[in-house]
């Protein structure tokens, strides 16, 4: 199956410093990707959707300053997380949308990046 | 909005049992349904995605329905087996089909050994 790698998949830092973080589609491209966050004990809340080519556009409430998203190829995205605060603590996932046939788009899943901000 | 609400919350059975995790959606203008599965710390799984003319998704133990109209899916799993132990989420896609999930808060599933 298709597969979607992170990283790294934990990270802890100093509040104000910035931290990046890697989503790969190893075996497939994607020209789009999403990125998520997940809280402790709640579900997935979409951030934004990663073009490749252009740029990212963002859910309402996320601060696109803040979480700069590149997507510099059709196999790899890249967050942003700057001026990390302890309430960016969080669980990060990203996906990349893959067409299998007749069952349309599969949204296969990265492993998670766990960021703790000191 | 489209909103997703999945019952229950949590659900505890013993090995060998069948059991039905639901999932509702507040807009019925769907591209595609999905249950996932996540481990404790990890990411997520698919487990079957159900396009928005389909009825129902079988892989292995698993039969996953939907009933669009209603907003309603629900997730069979047969014979649950300890290993099955995880959080089930289910998400829709819009109608537009961008590729942007709404999740369900998610049923987290123990079976007993």
């Amino acid at each position: 199956g298709a597969v979607v790698s992170q990283h790294p998949s934990r990270v802890i830092c100093k509040s104000g410093t910035s931290v990046k973080i890697e989503c790969r589609s190893l075996d497939f491209q994607a020209t789009t990707m999403f990125w998520y966050r997940q809280f402790p004990k709640q579900s997935l809340m979409l951030m934004a959707t990663s073009n490749e080519g252009s740029k990212a556009t963002y859910e309402q409430g996320v601060e696109k300053d803040k979480f700069l998203i590149n997507h510099a190829s059709l196999t790899l995205s890249t967050l942003t997380v700057t001026s990390a605060h302890p309430e960016d603590s969080s669980f990060y996932i990203c996906s990349a949308p893959r067409t299998s046939g007749h069952s349309g788009d599969t949204q296969y899943f990265g492993p998670g990046t766990r960021l703790t901000v000191l | 909005k489209q909103e997703v609400t999945q019952i229950p919350a949590a659900l505890s059975v013993p090995e060998g049992e069948n059991l039905v995790l639901n999932c509702s959606f507040t807009d019925s203008a769907i591209y595609n349904l999905q249950w996932f599965r996540q481990d404790p710390g990890k990411g997520l799984t698919s487990l079957l995605l159900i396009q928005s003319s389909q009825r129902e998704q079988t892989s292995g133990r698993l039969n996953a329905s939907l009933d669009k109209s209603s907003g309603r899916s629900t997730l069979y799993i047969a014979a649950s087996q300890p290993g099955d132990s995880a959080t089930y989420l289910c998400a829709v896609s819009g109608s537009s089909n961008t590729g942007k999930l709404i999740f369900g808060q998610g049923t987290t599933l123990q079976v007993k050994p």
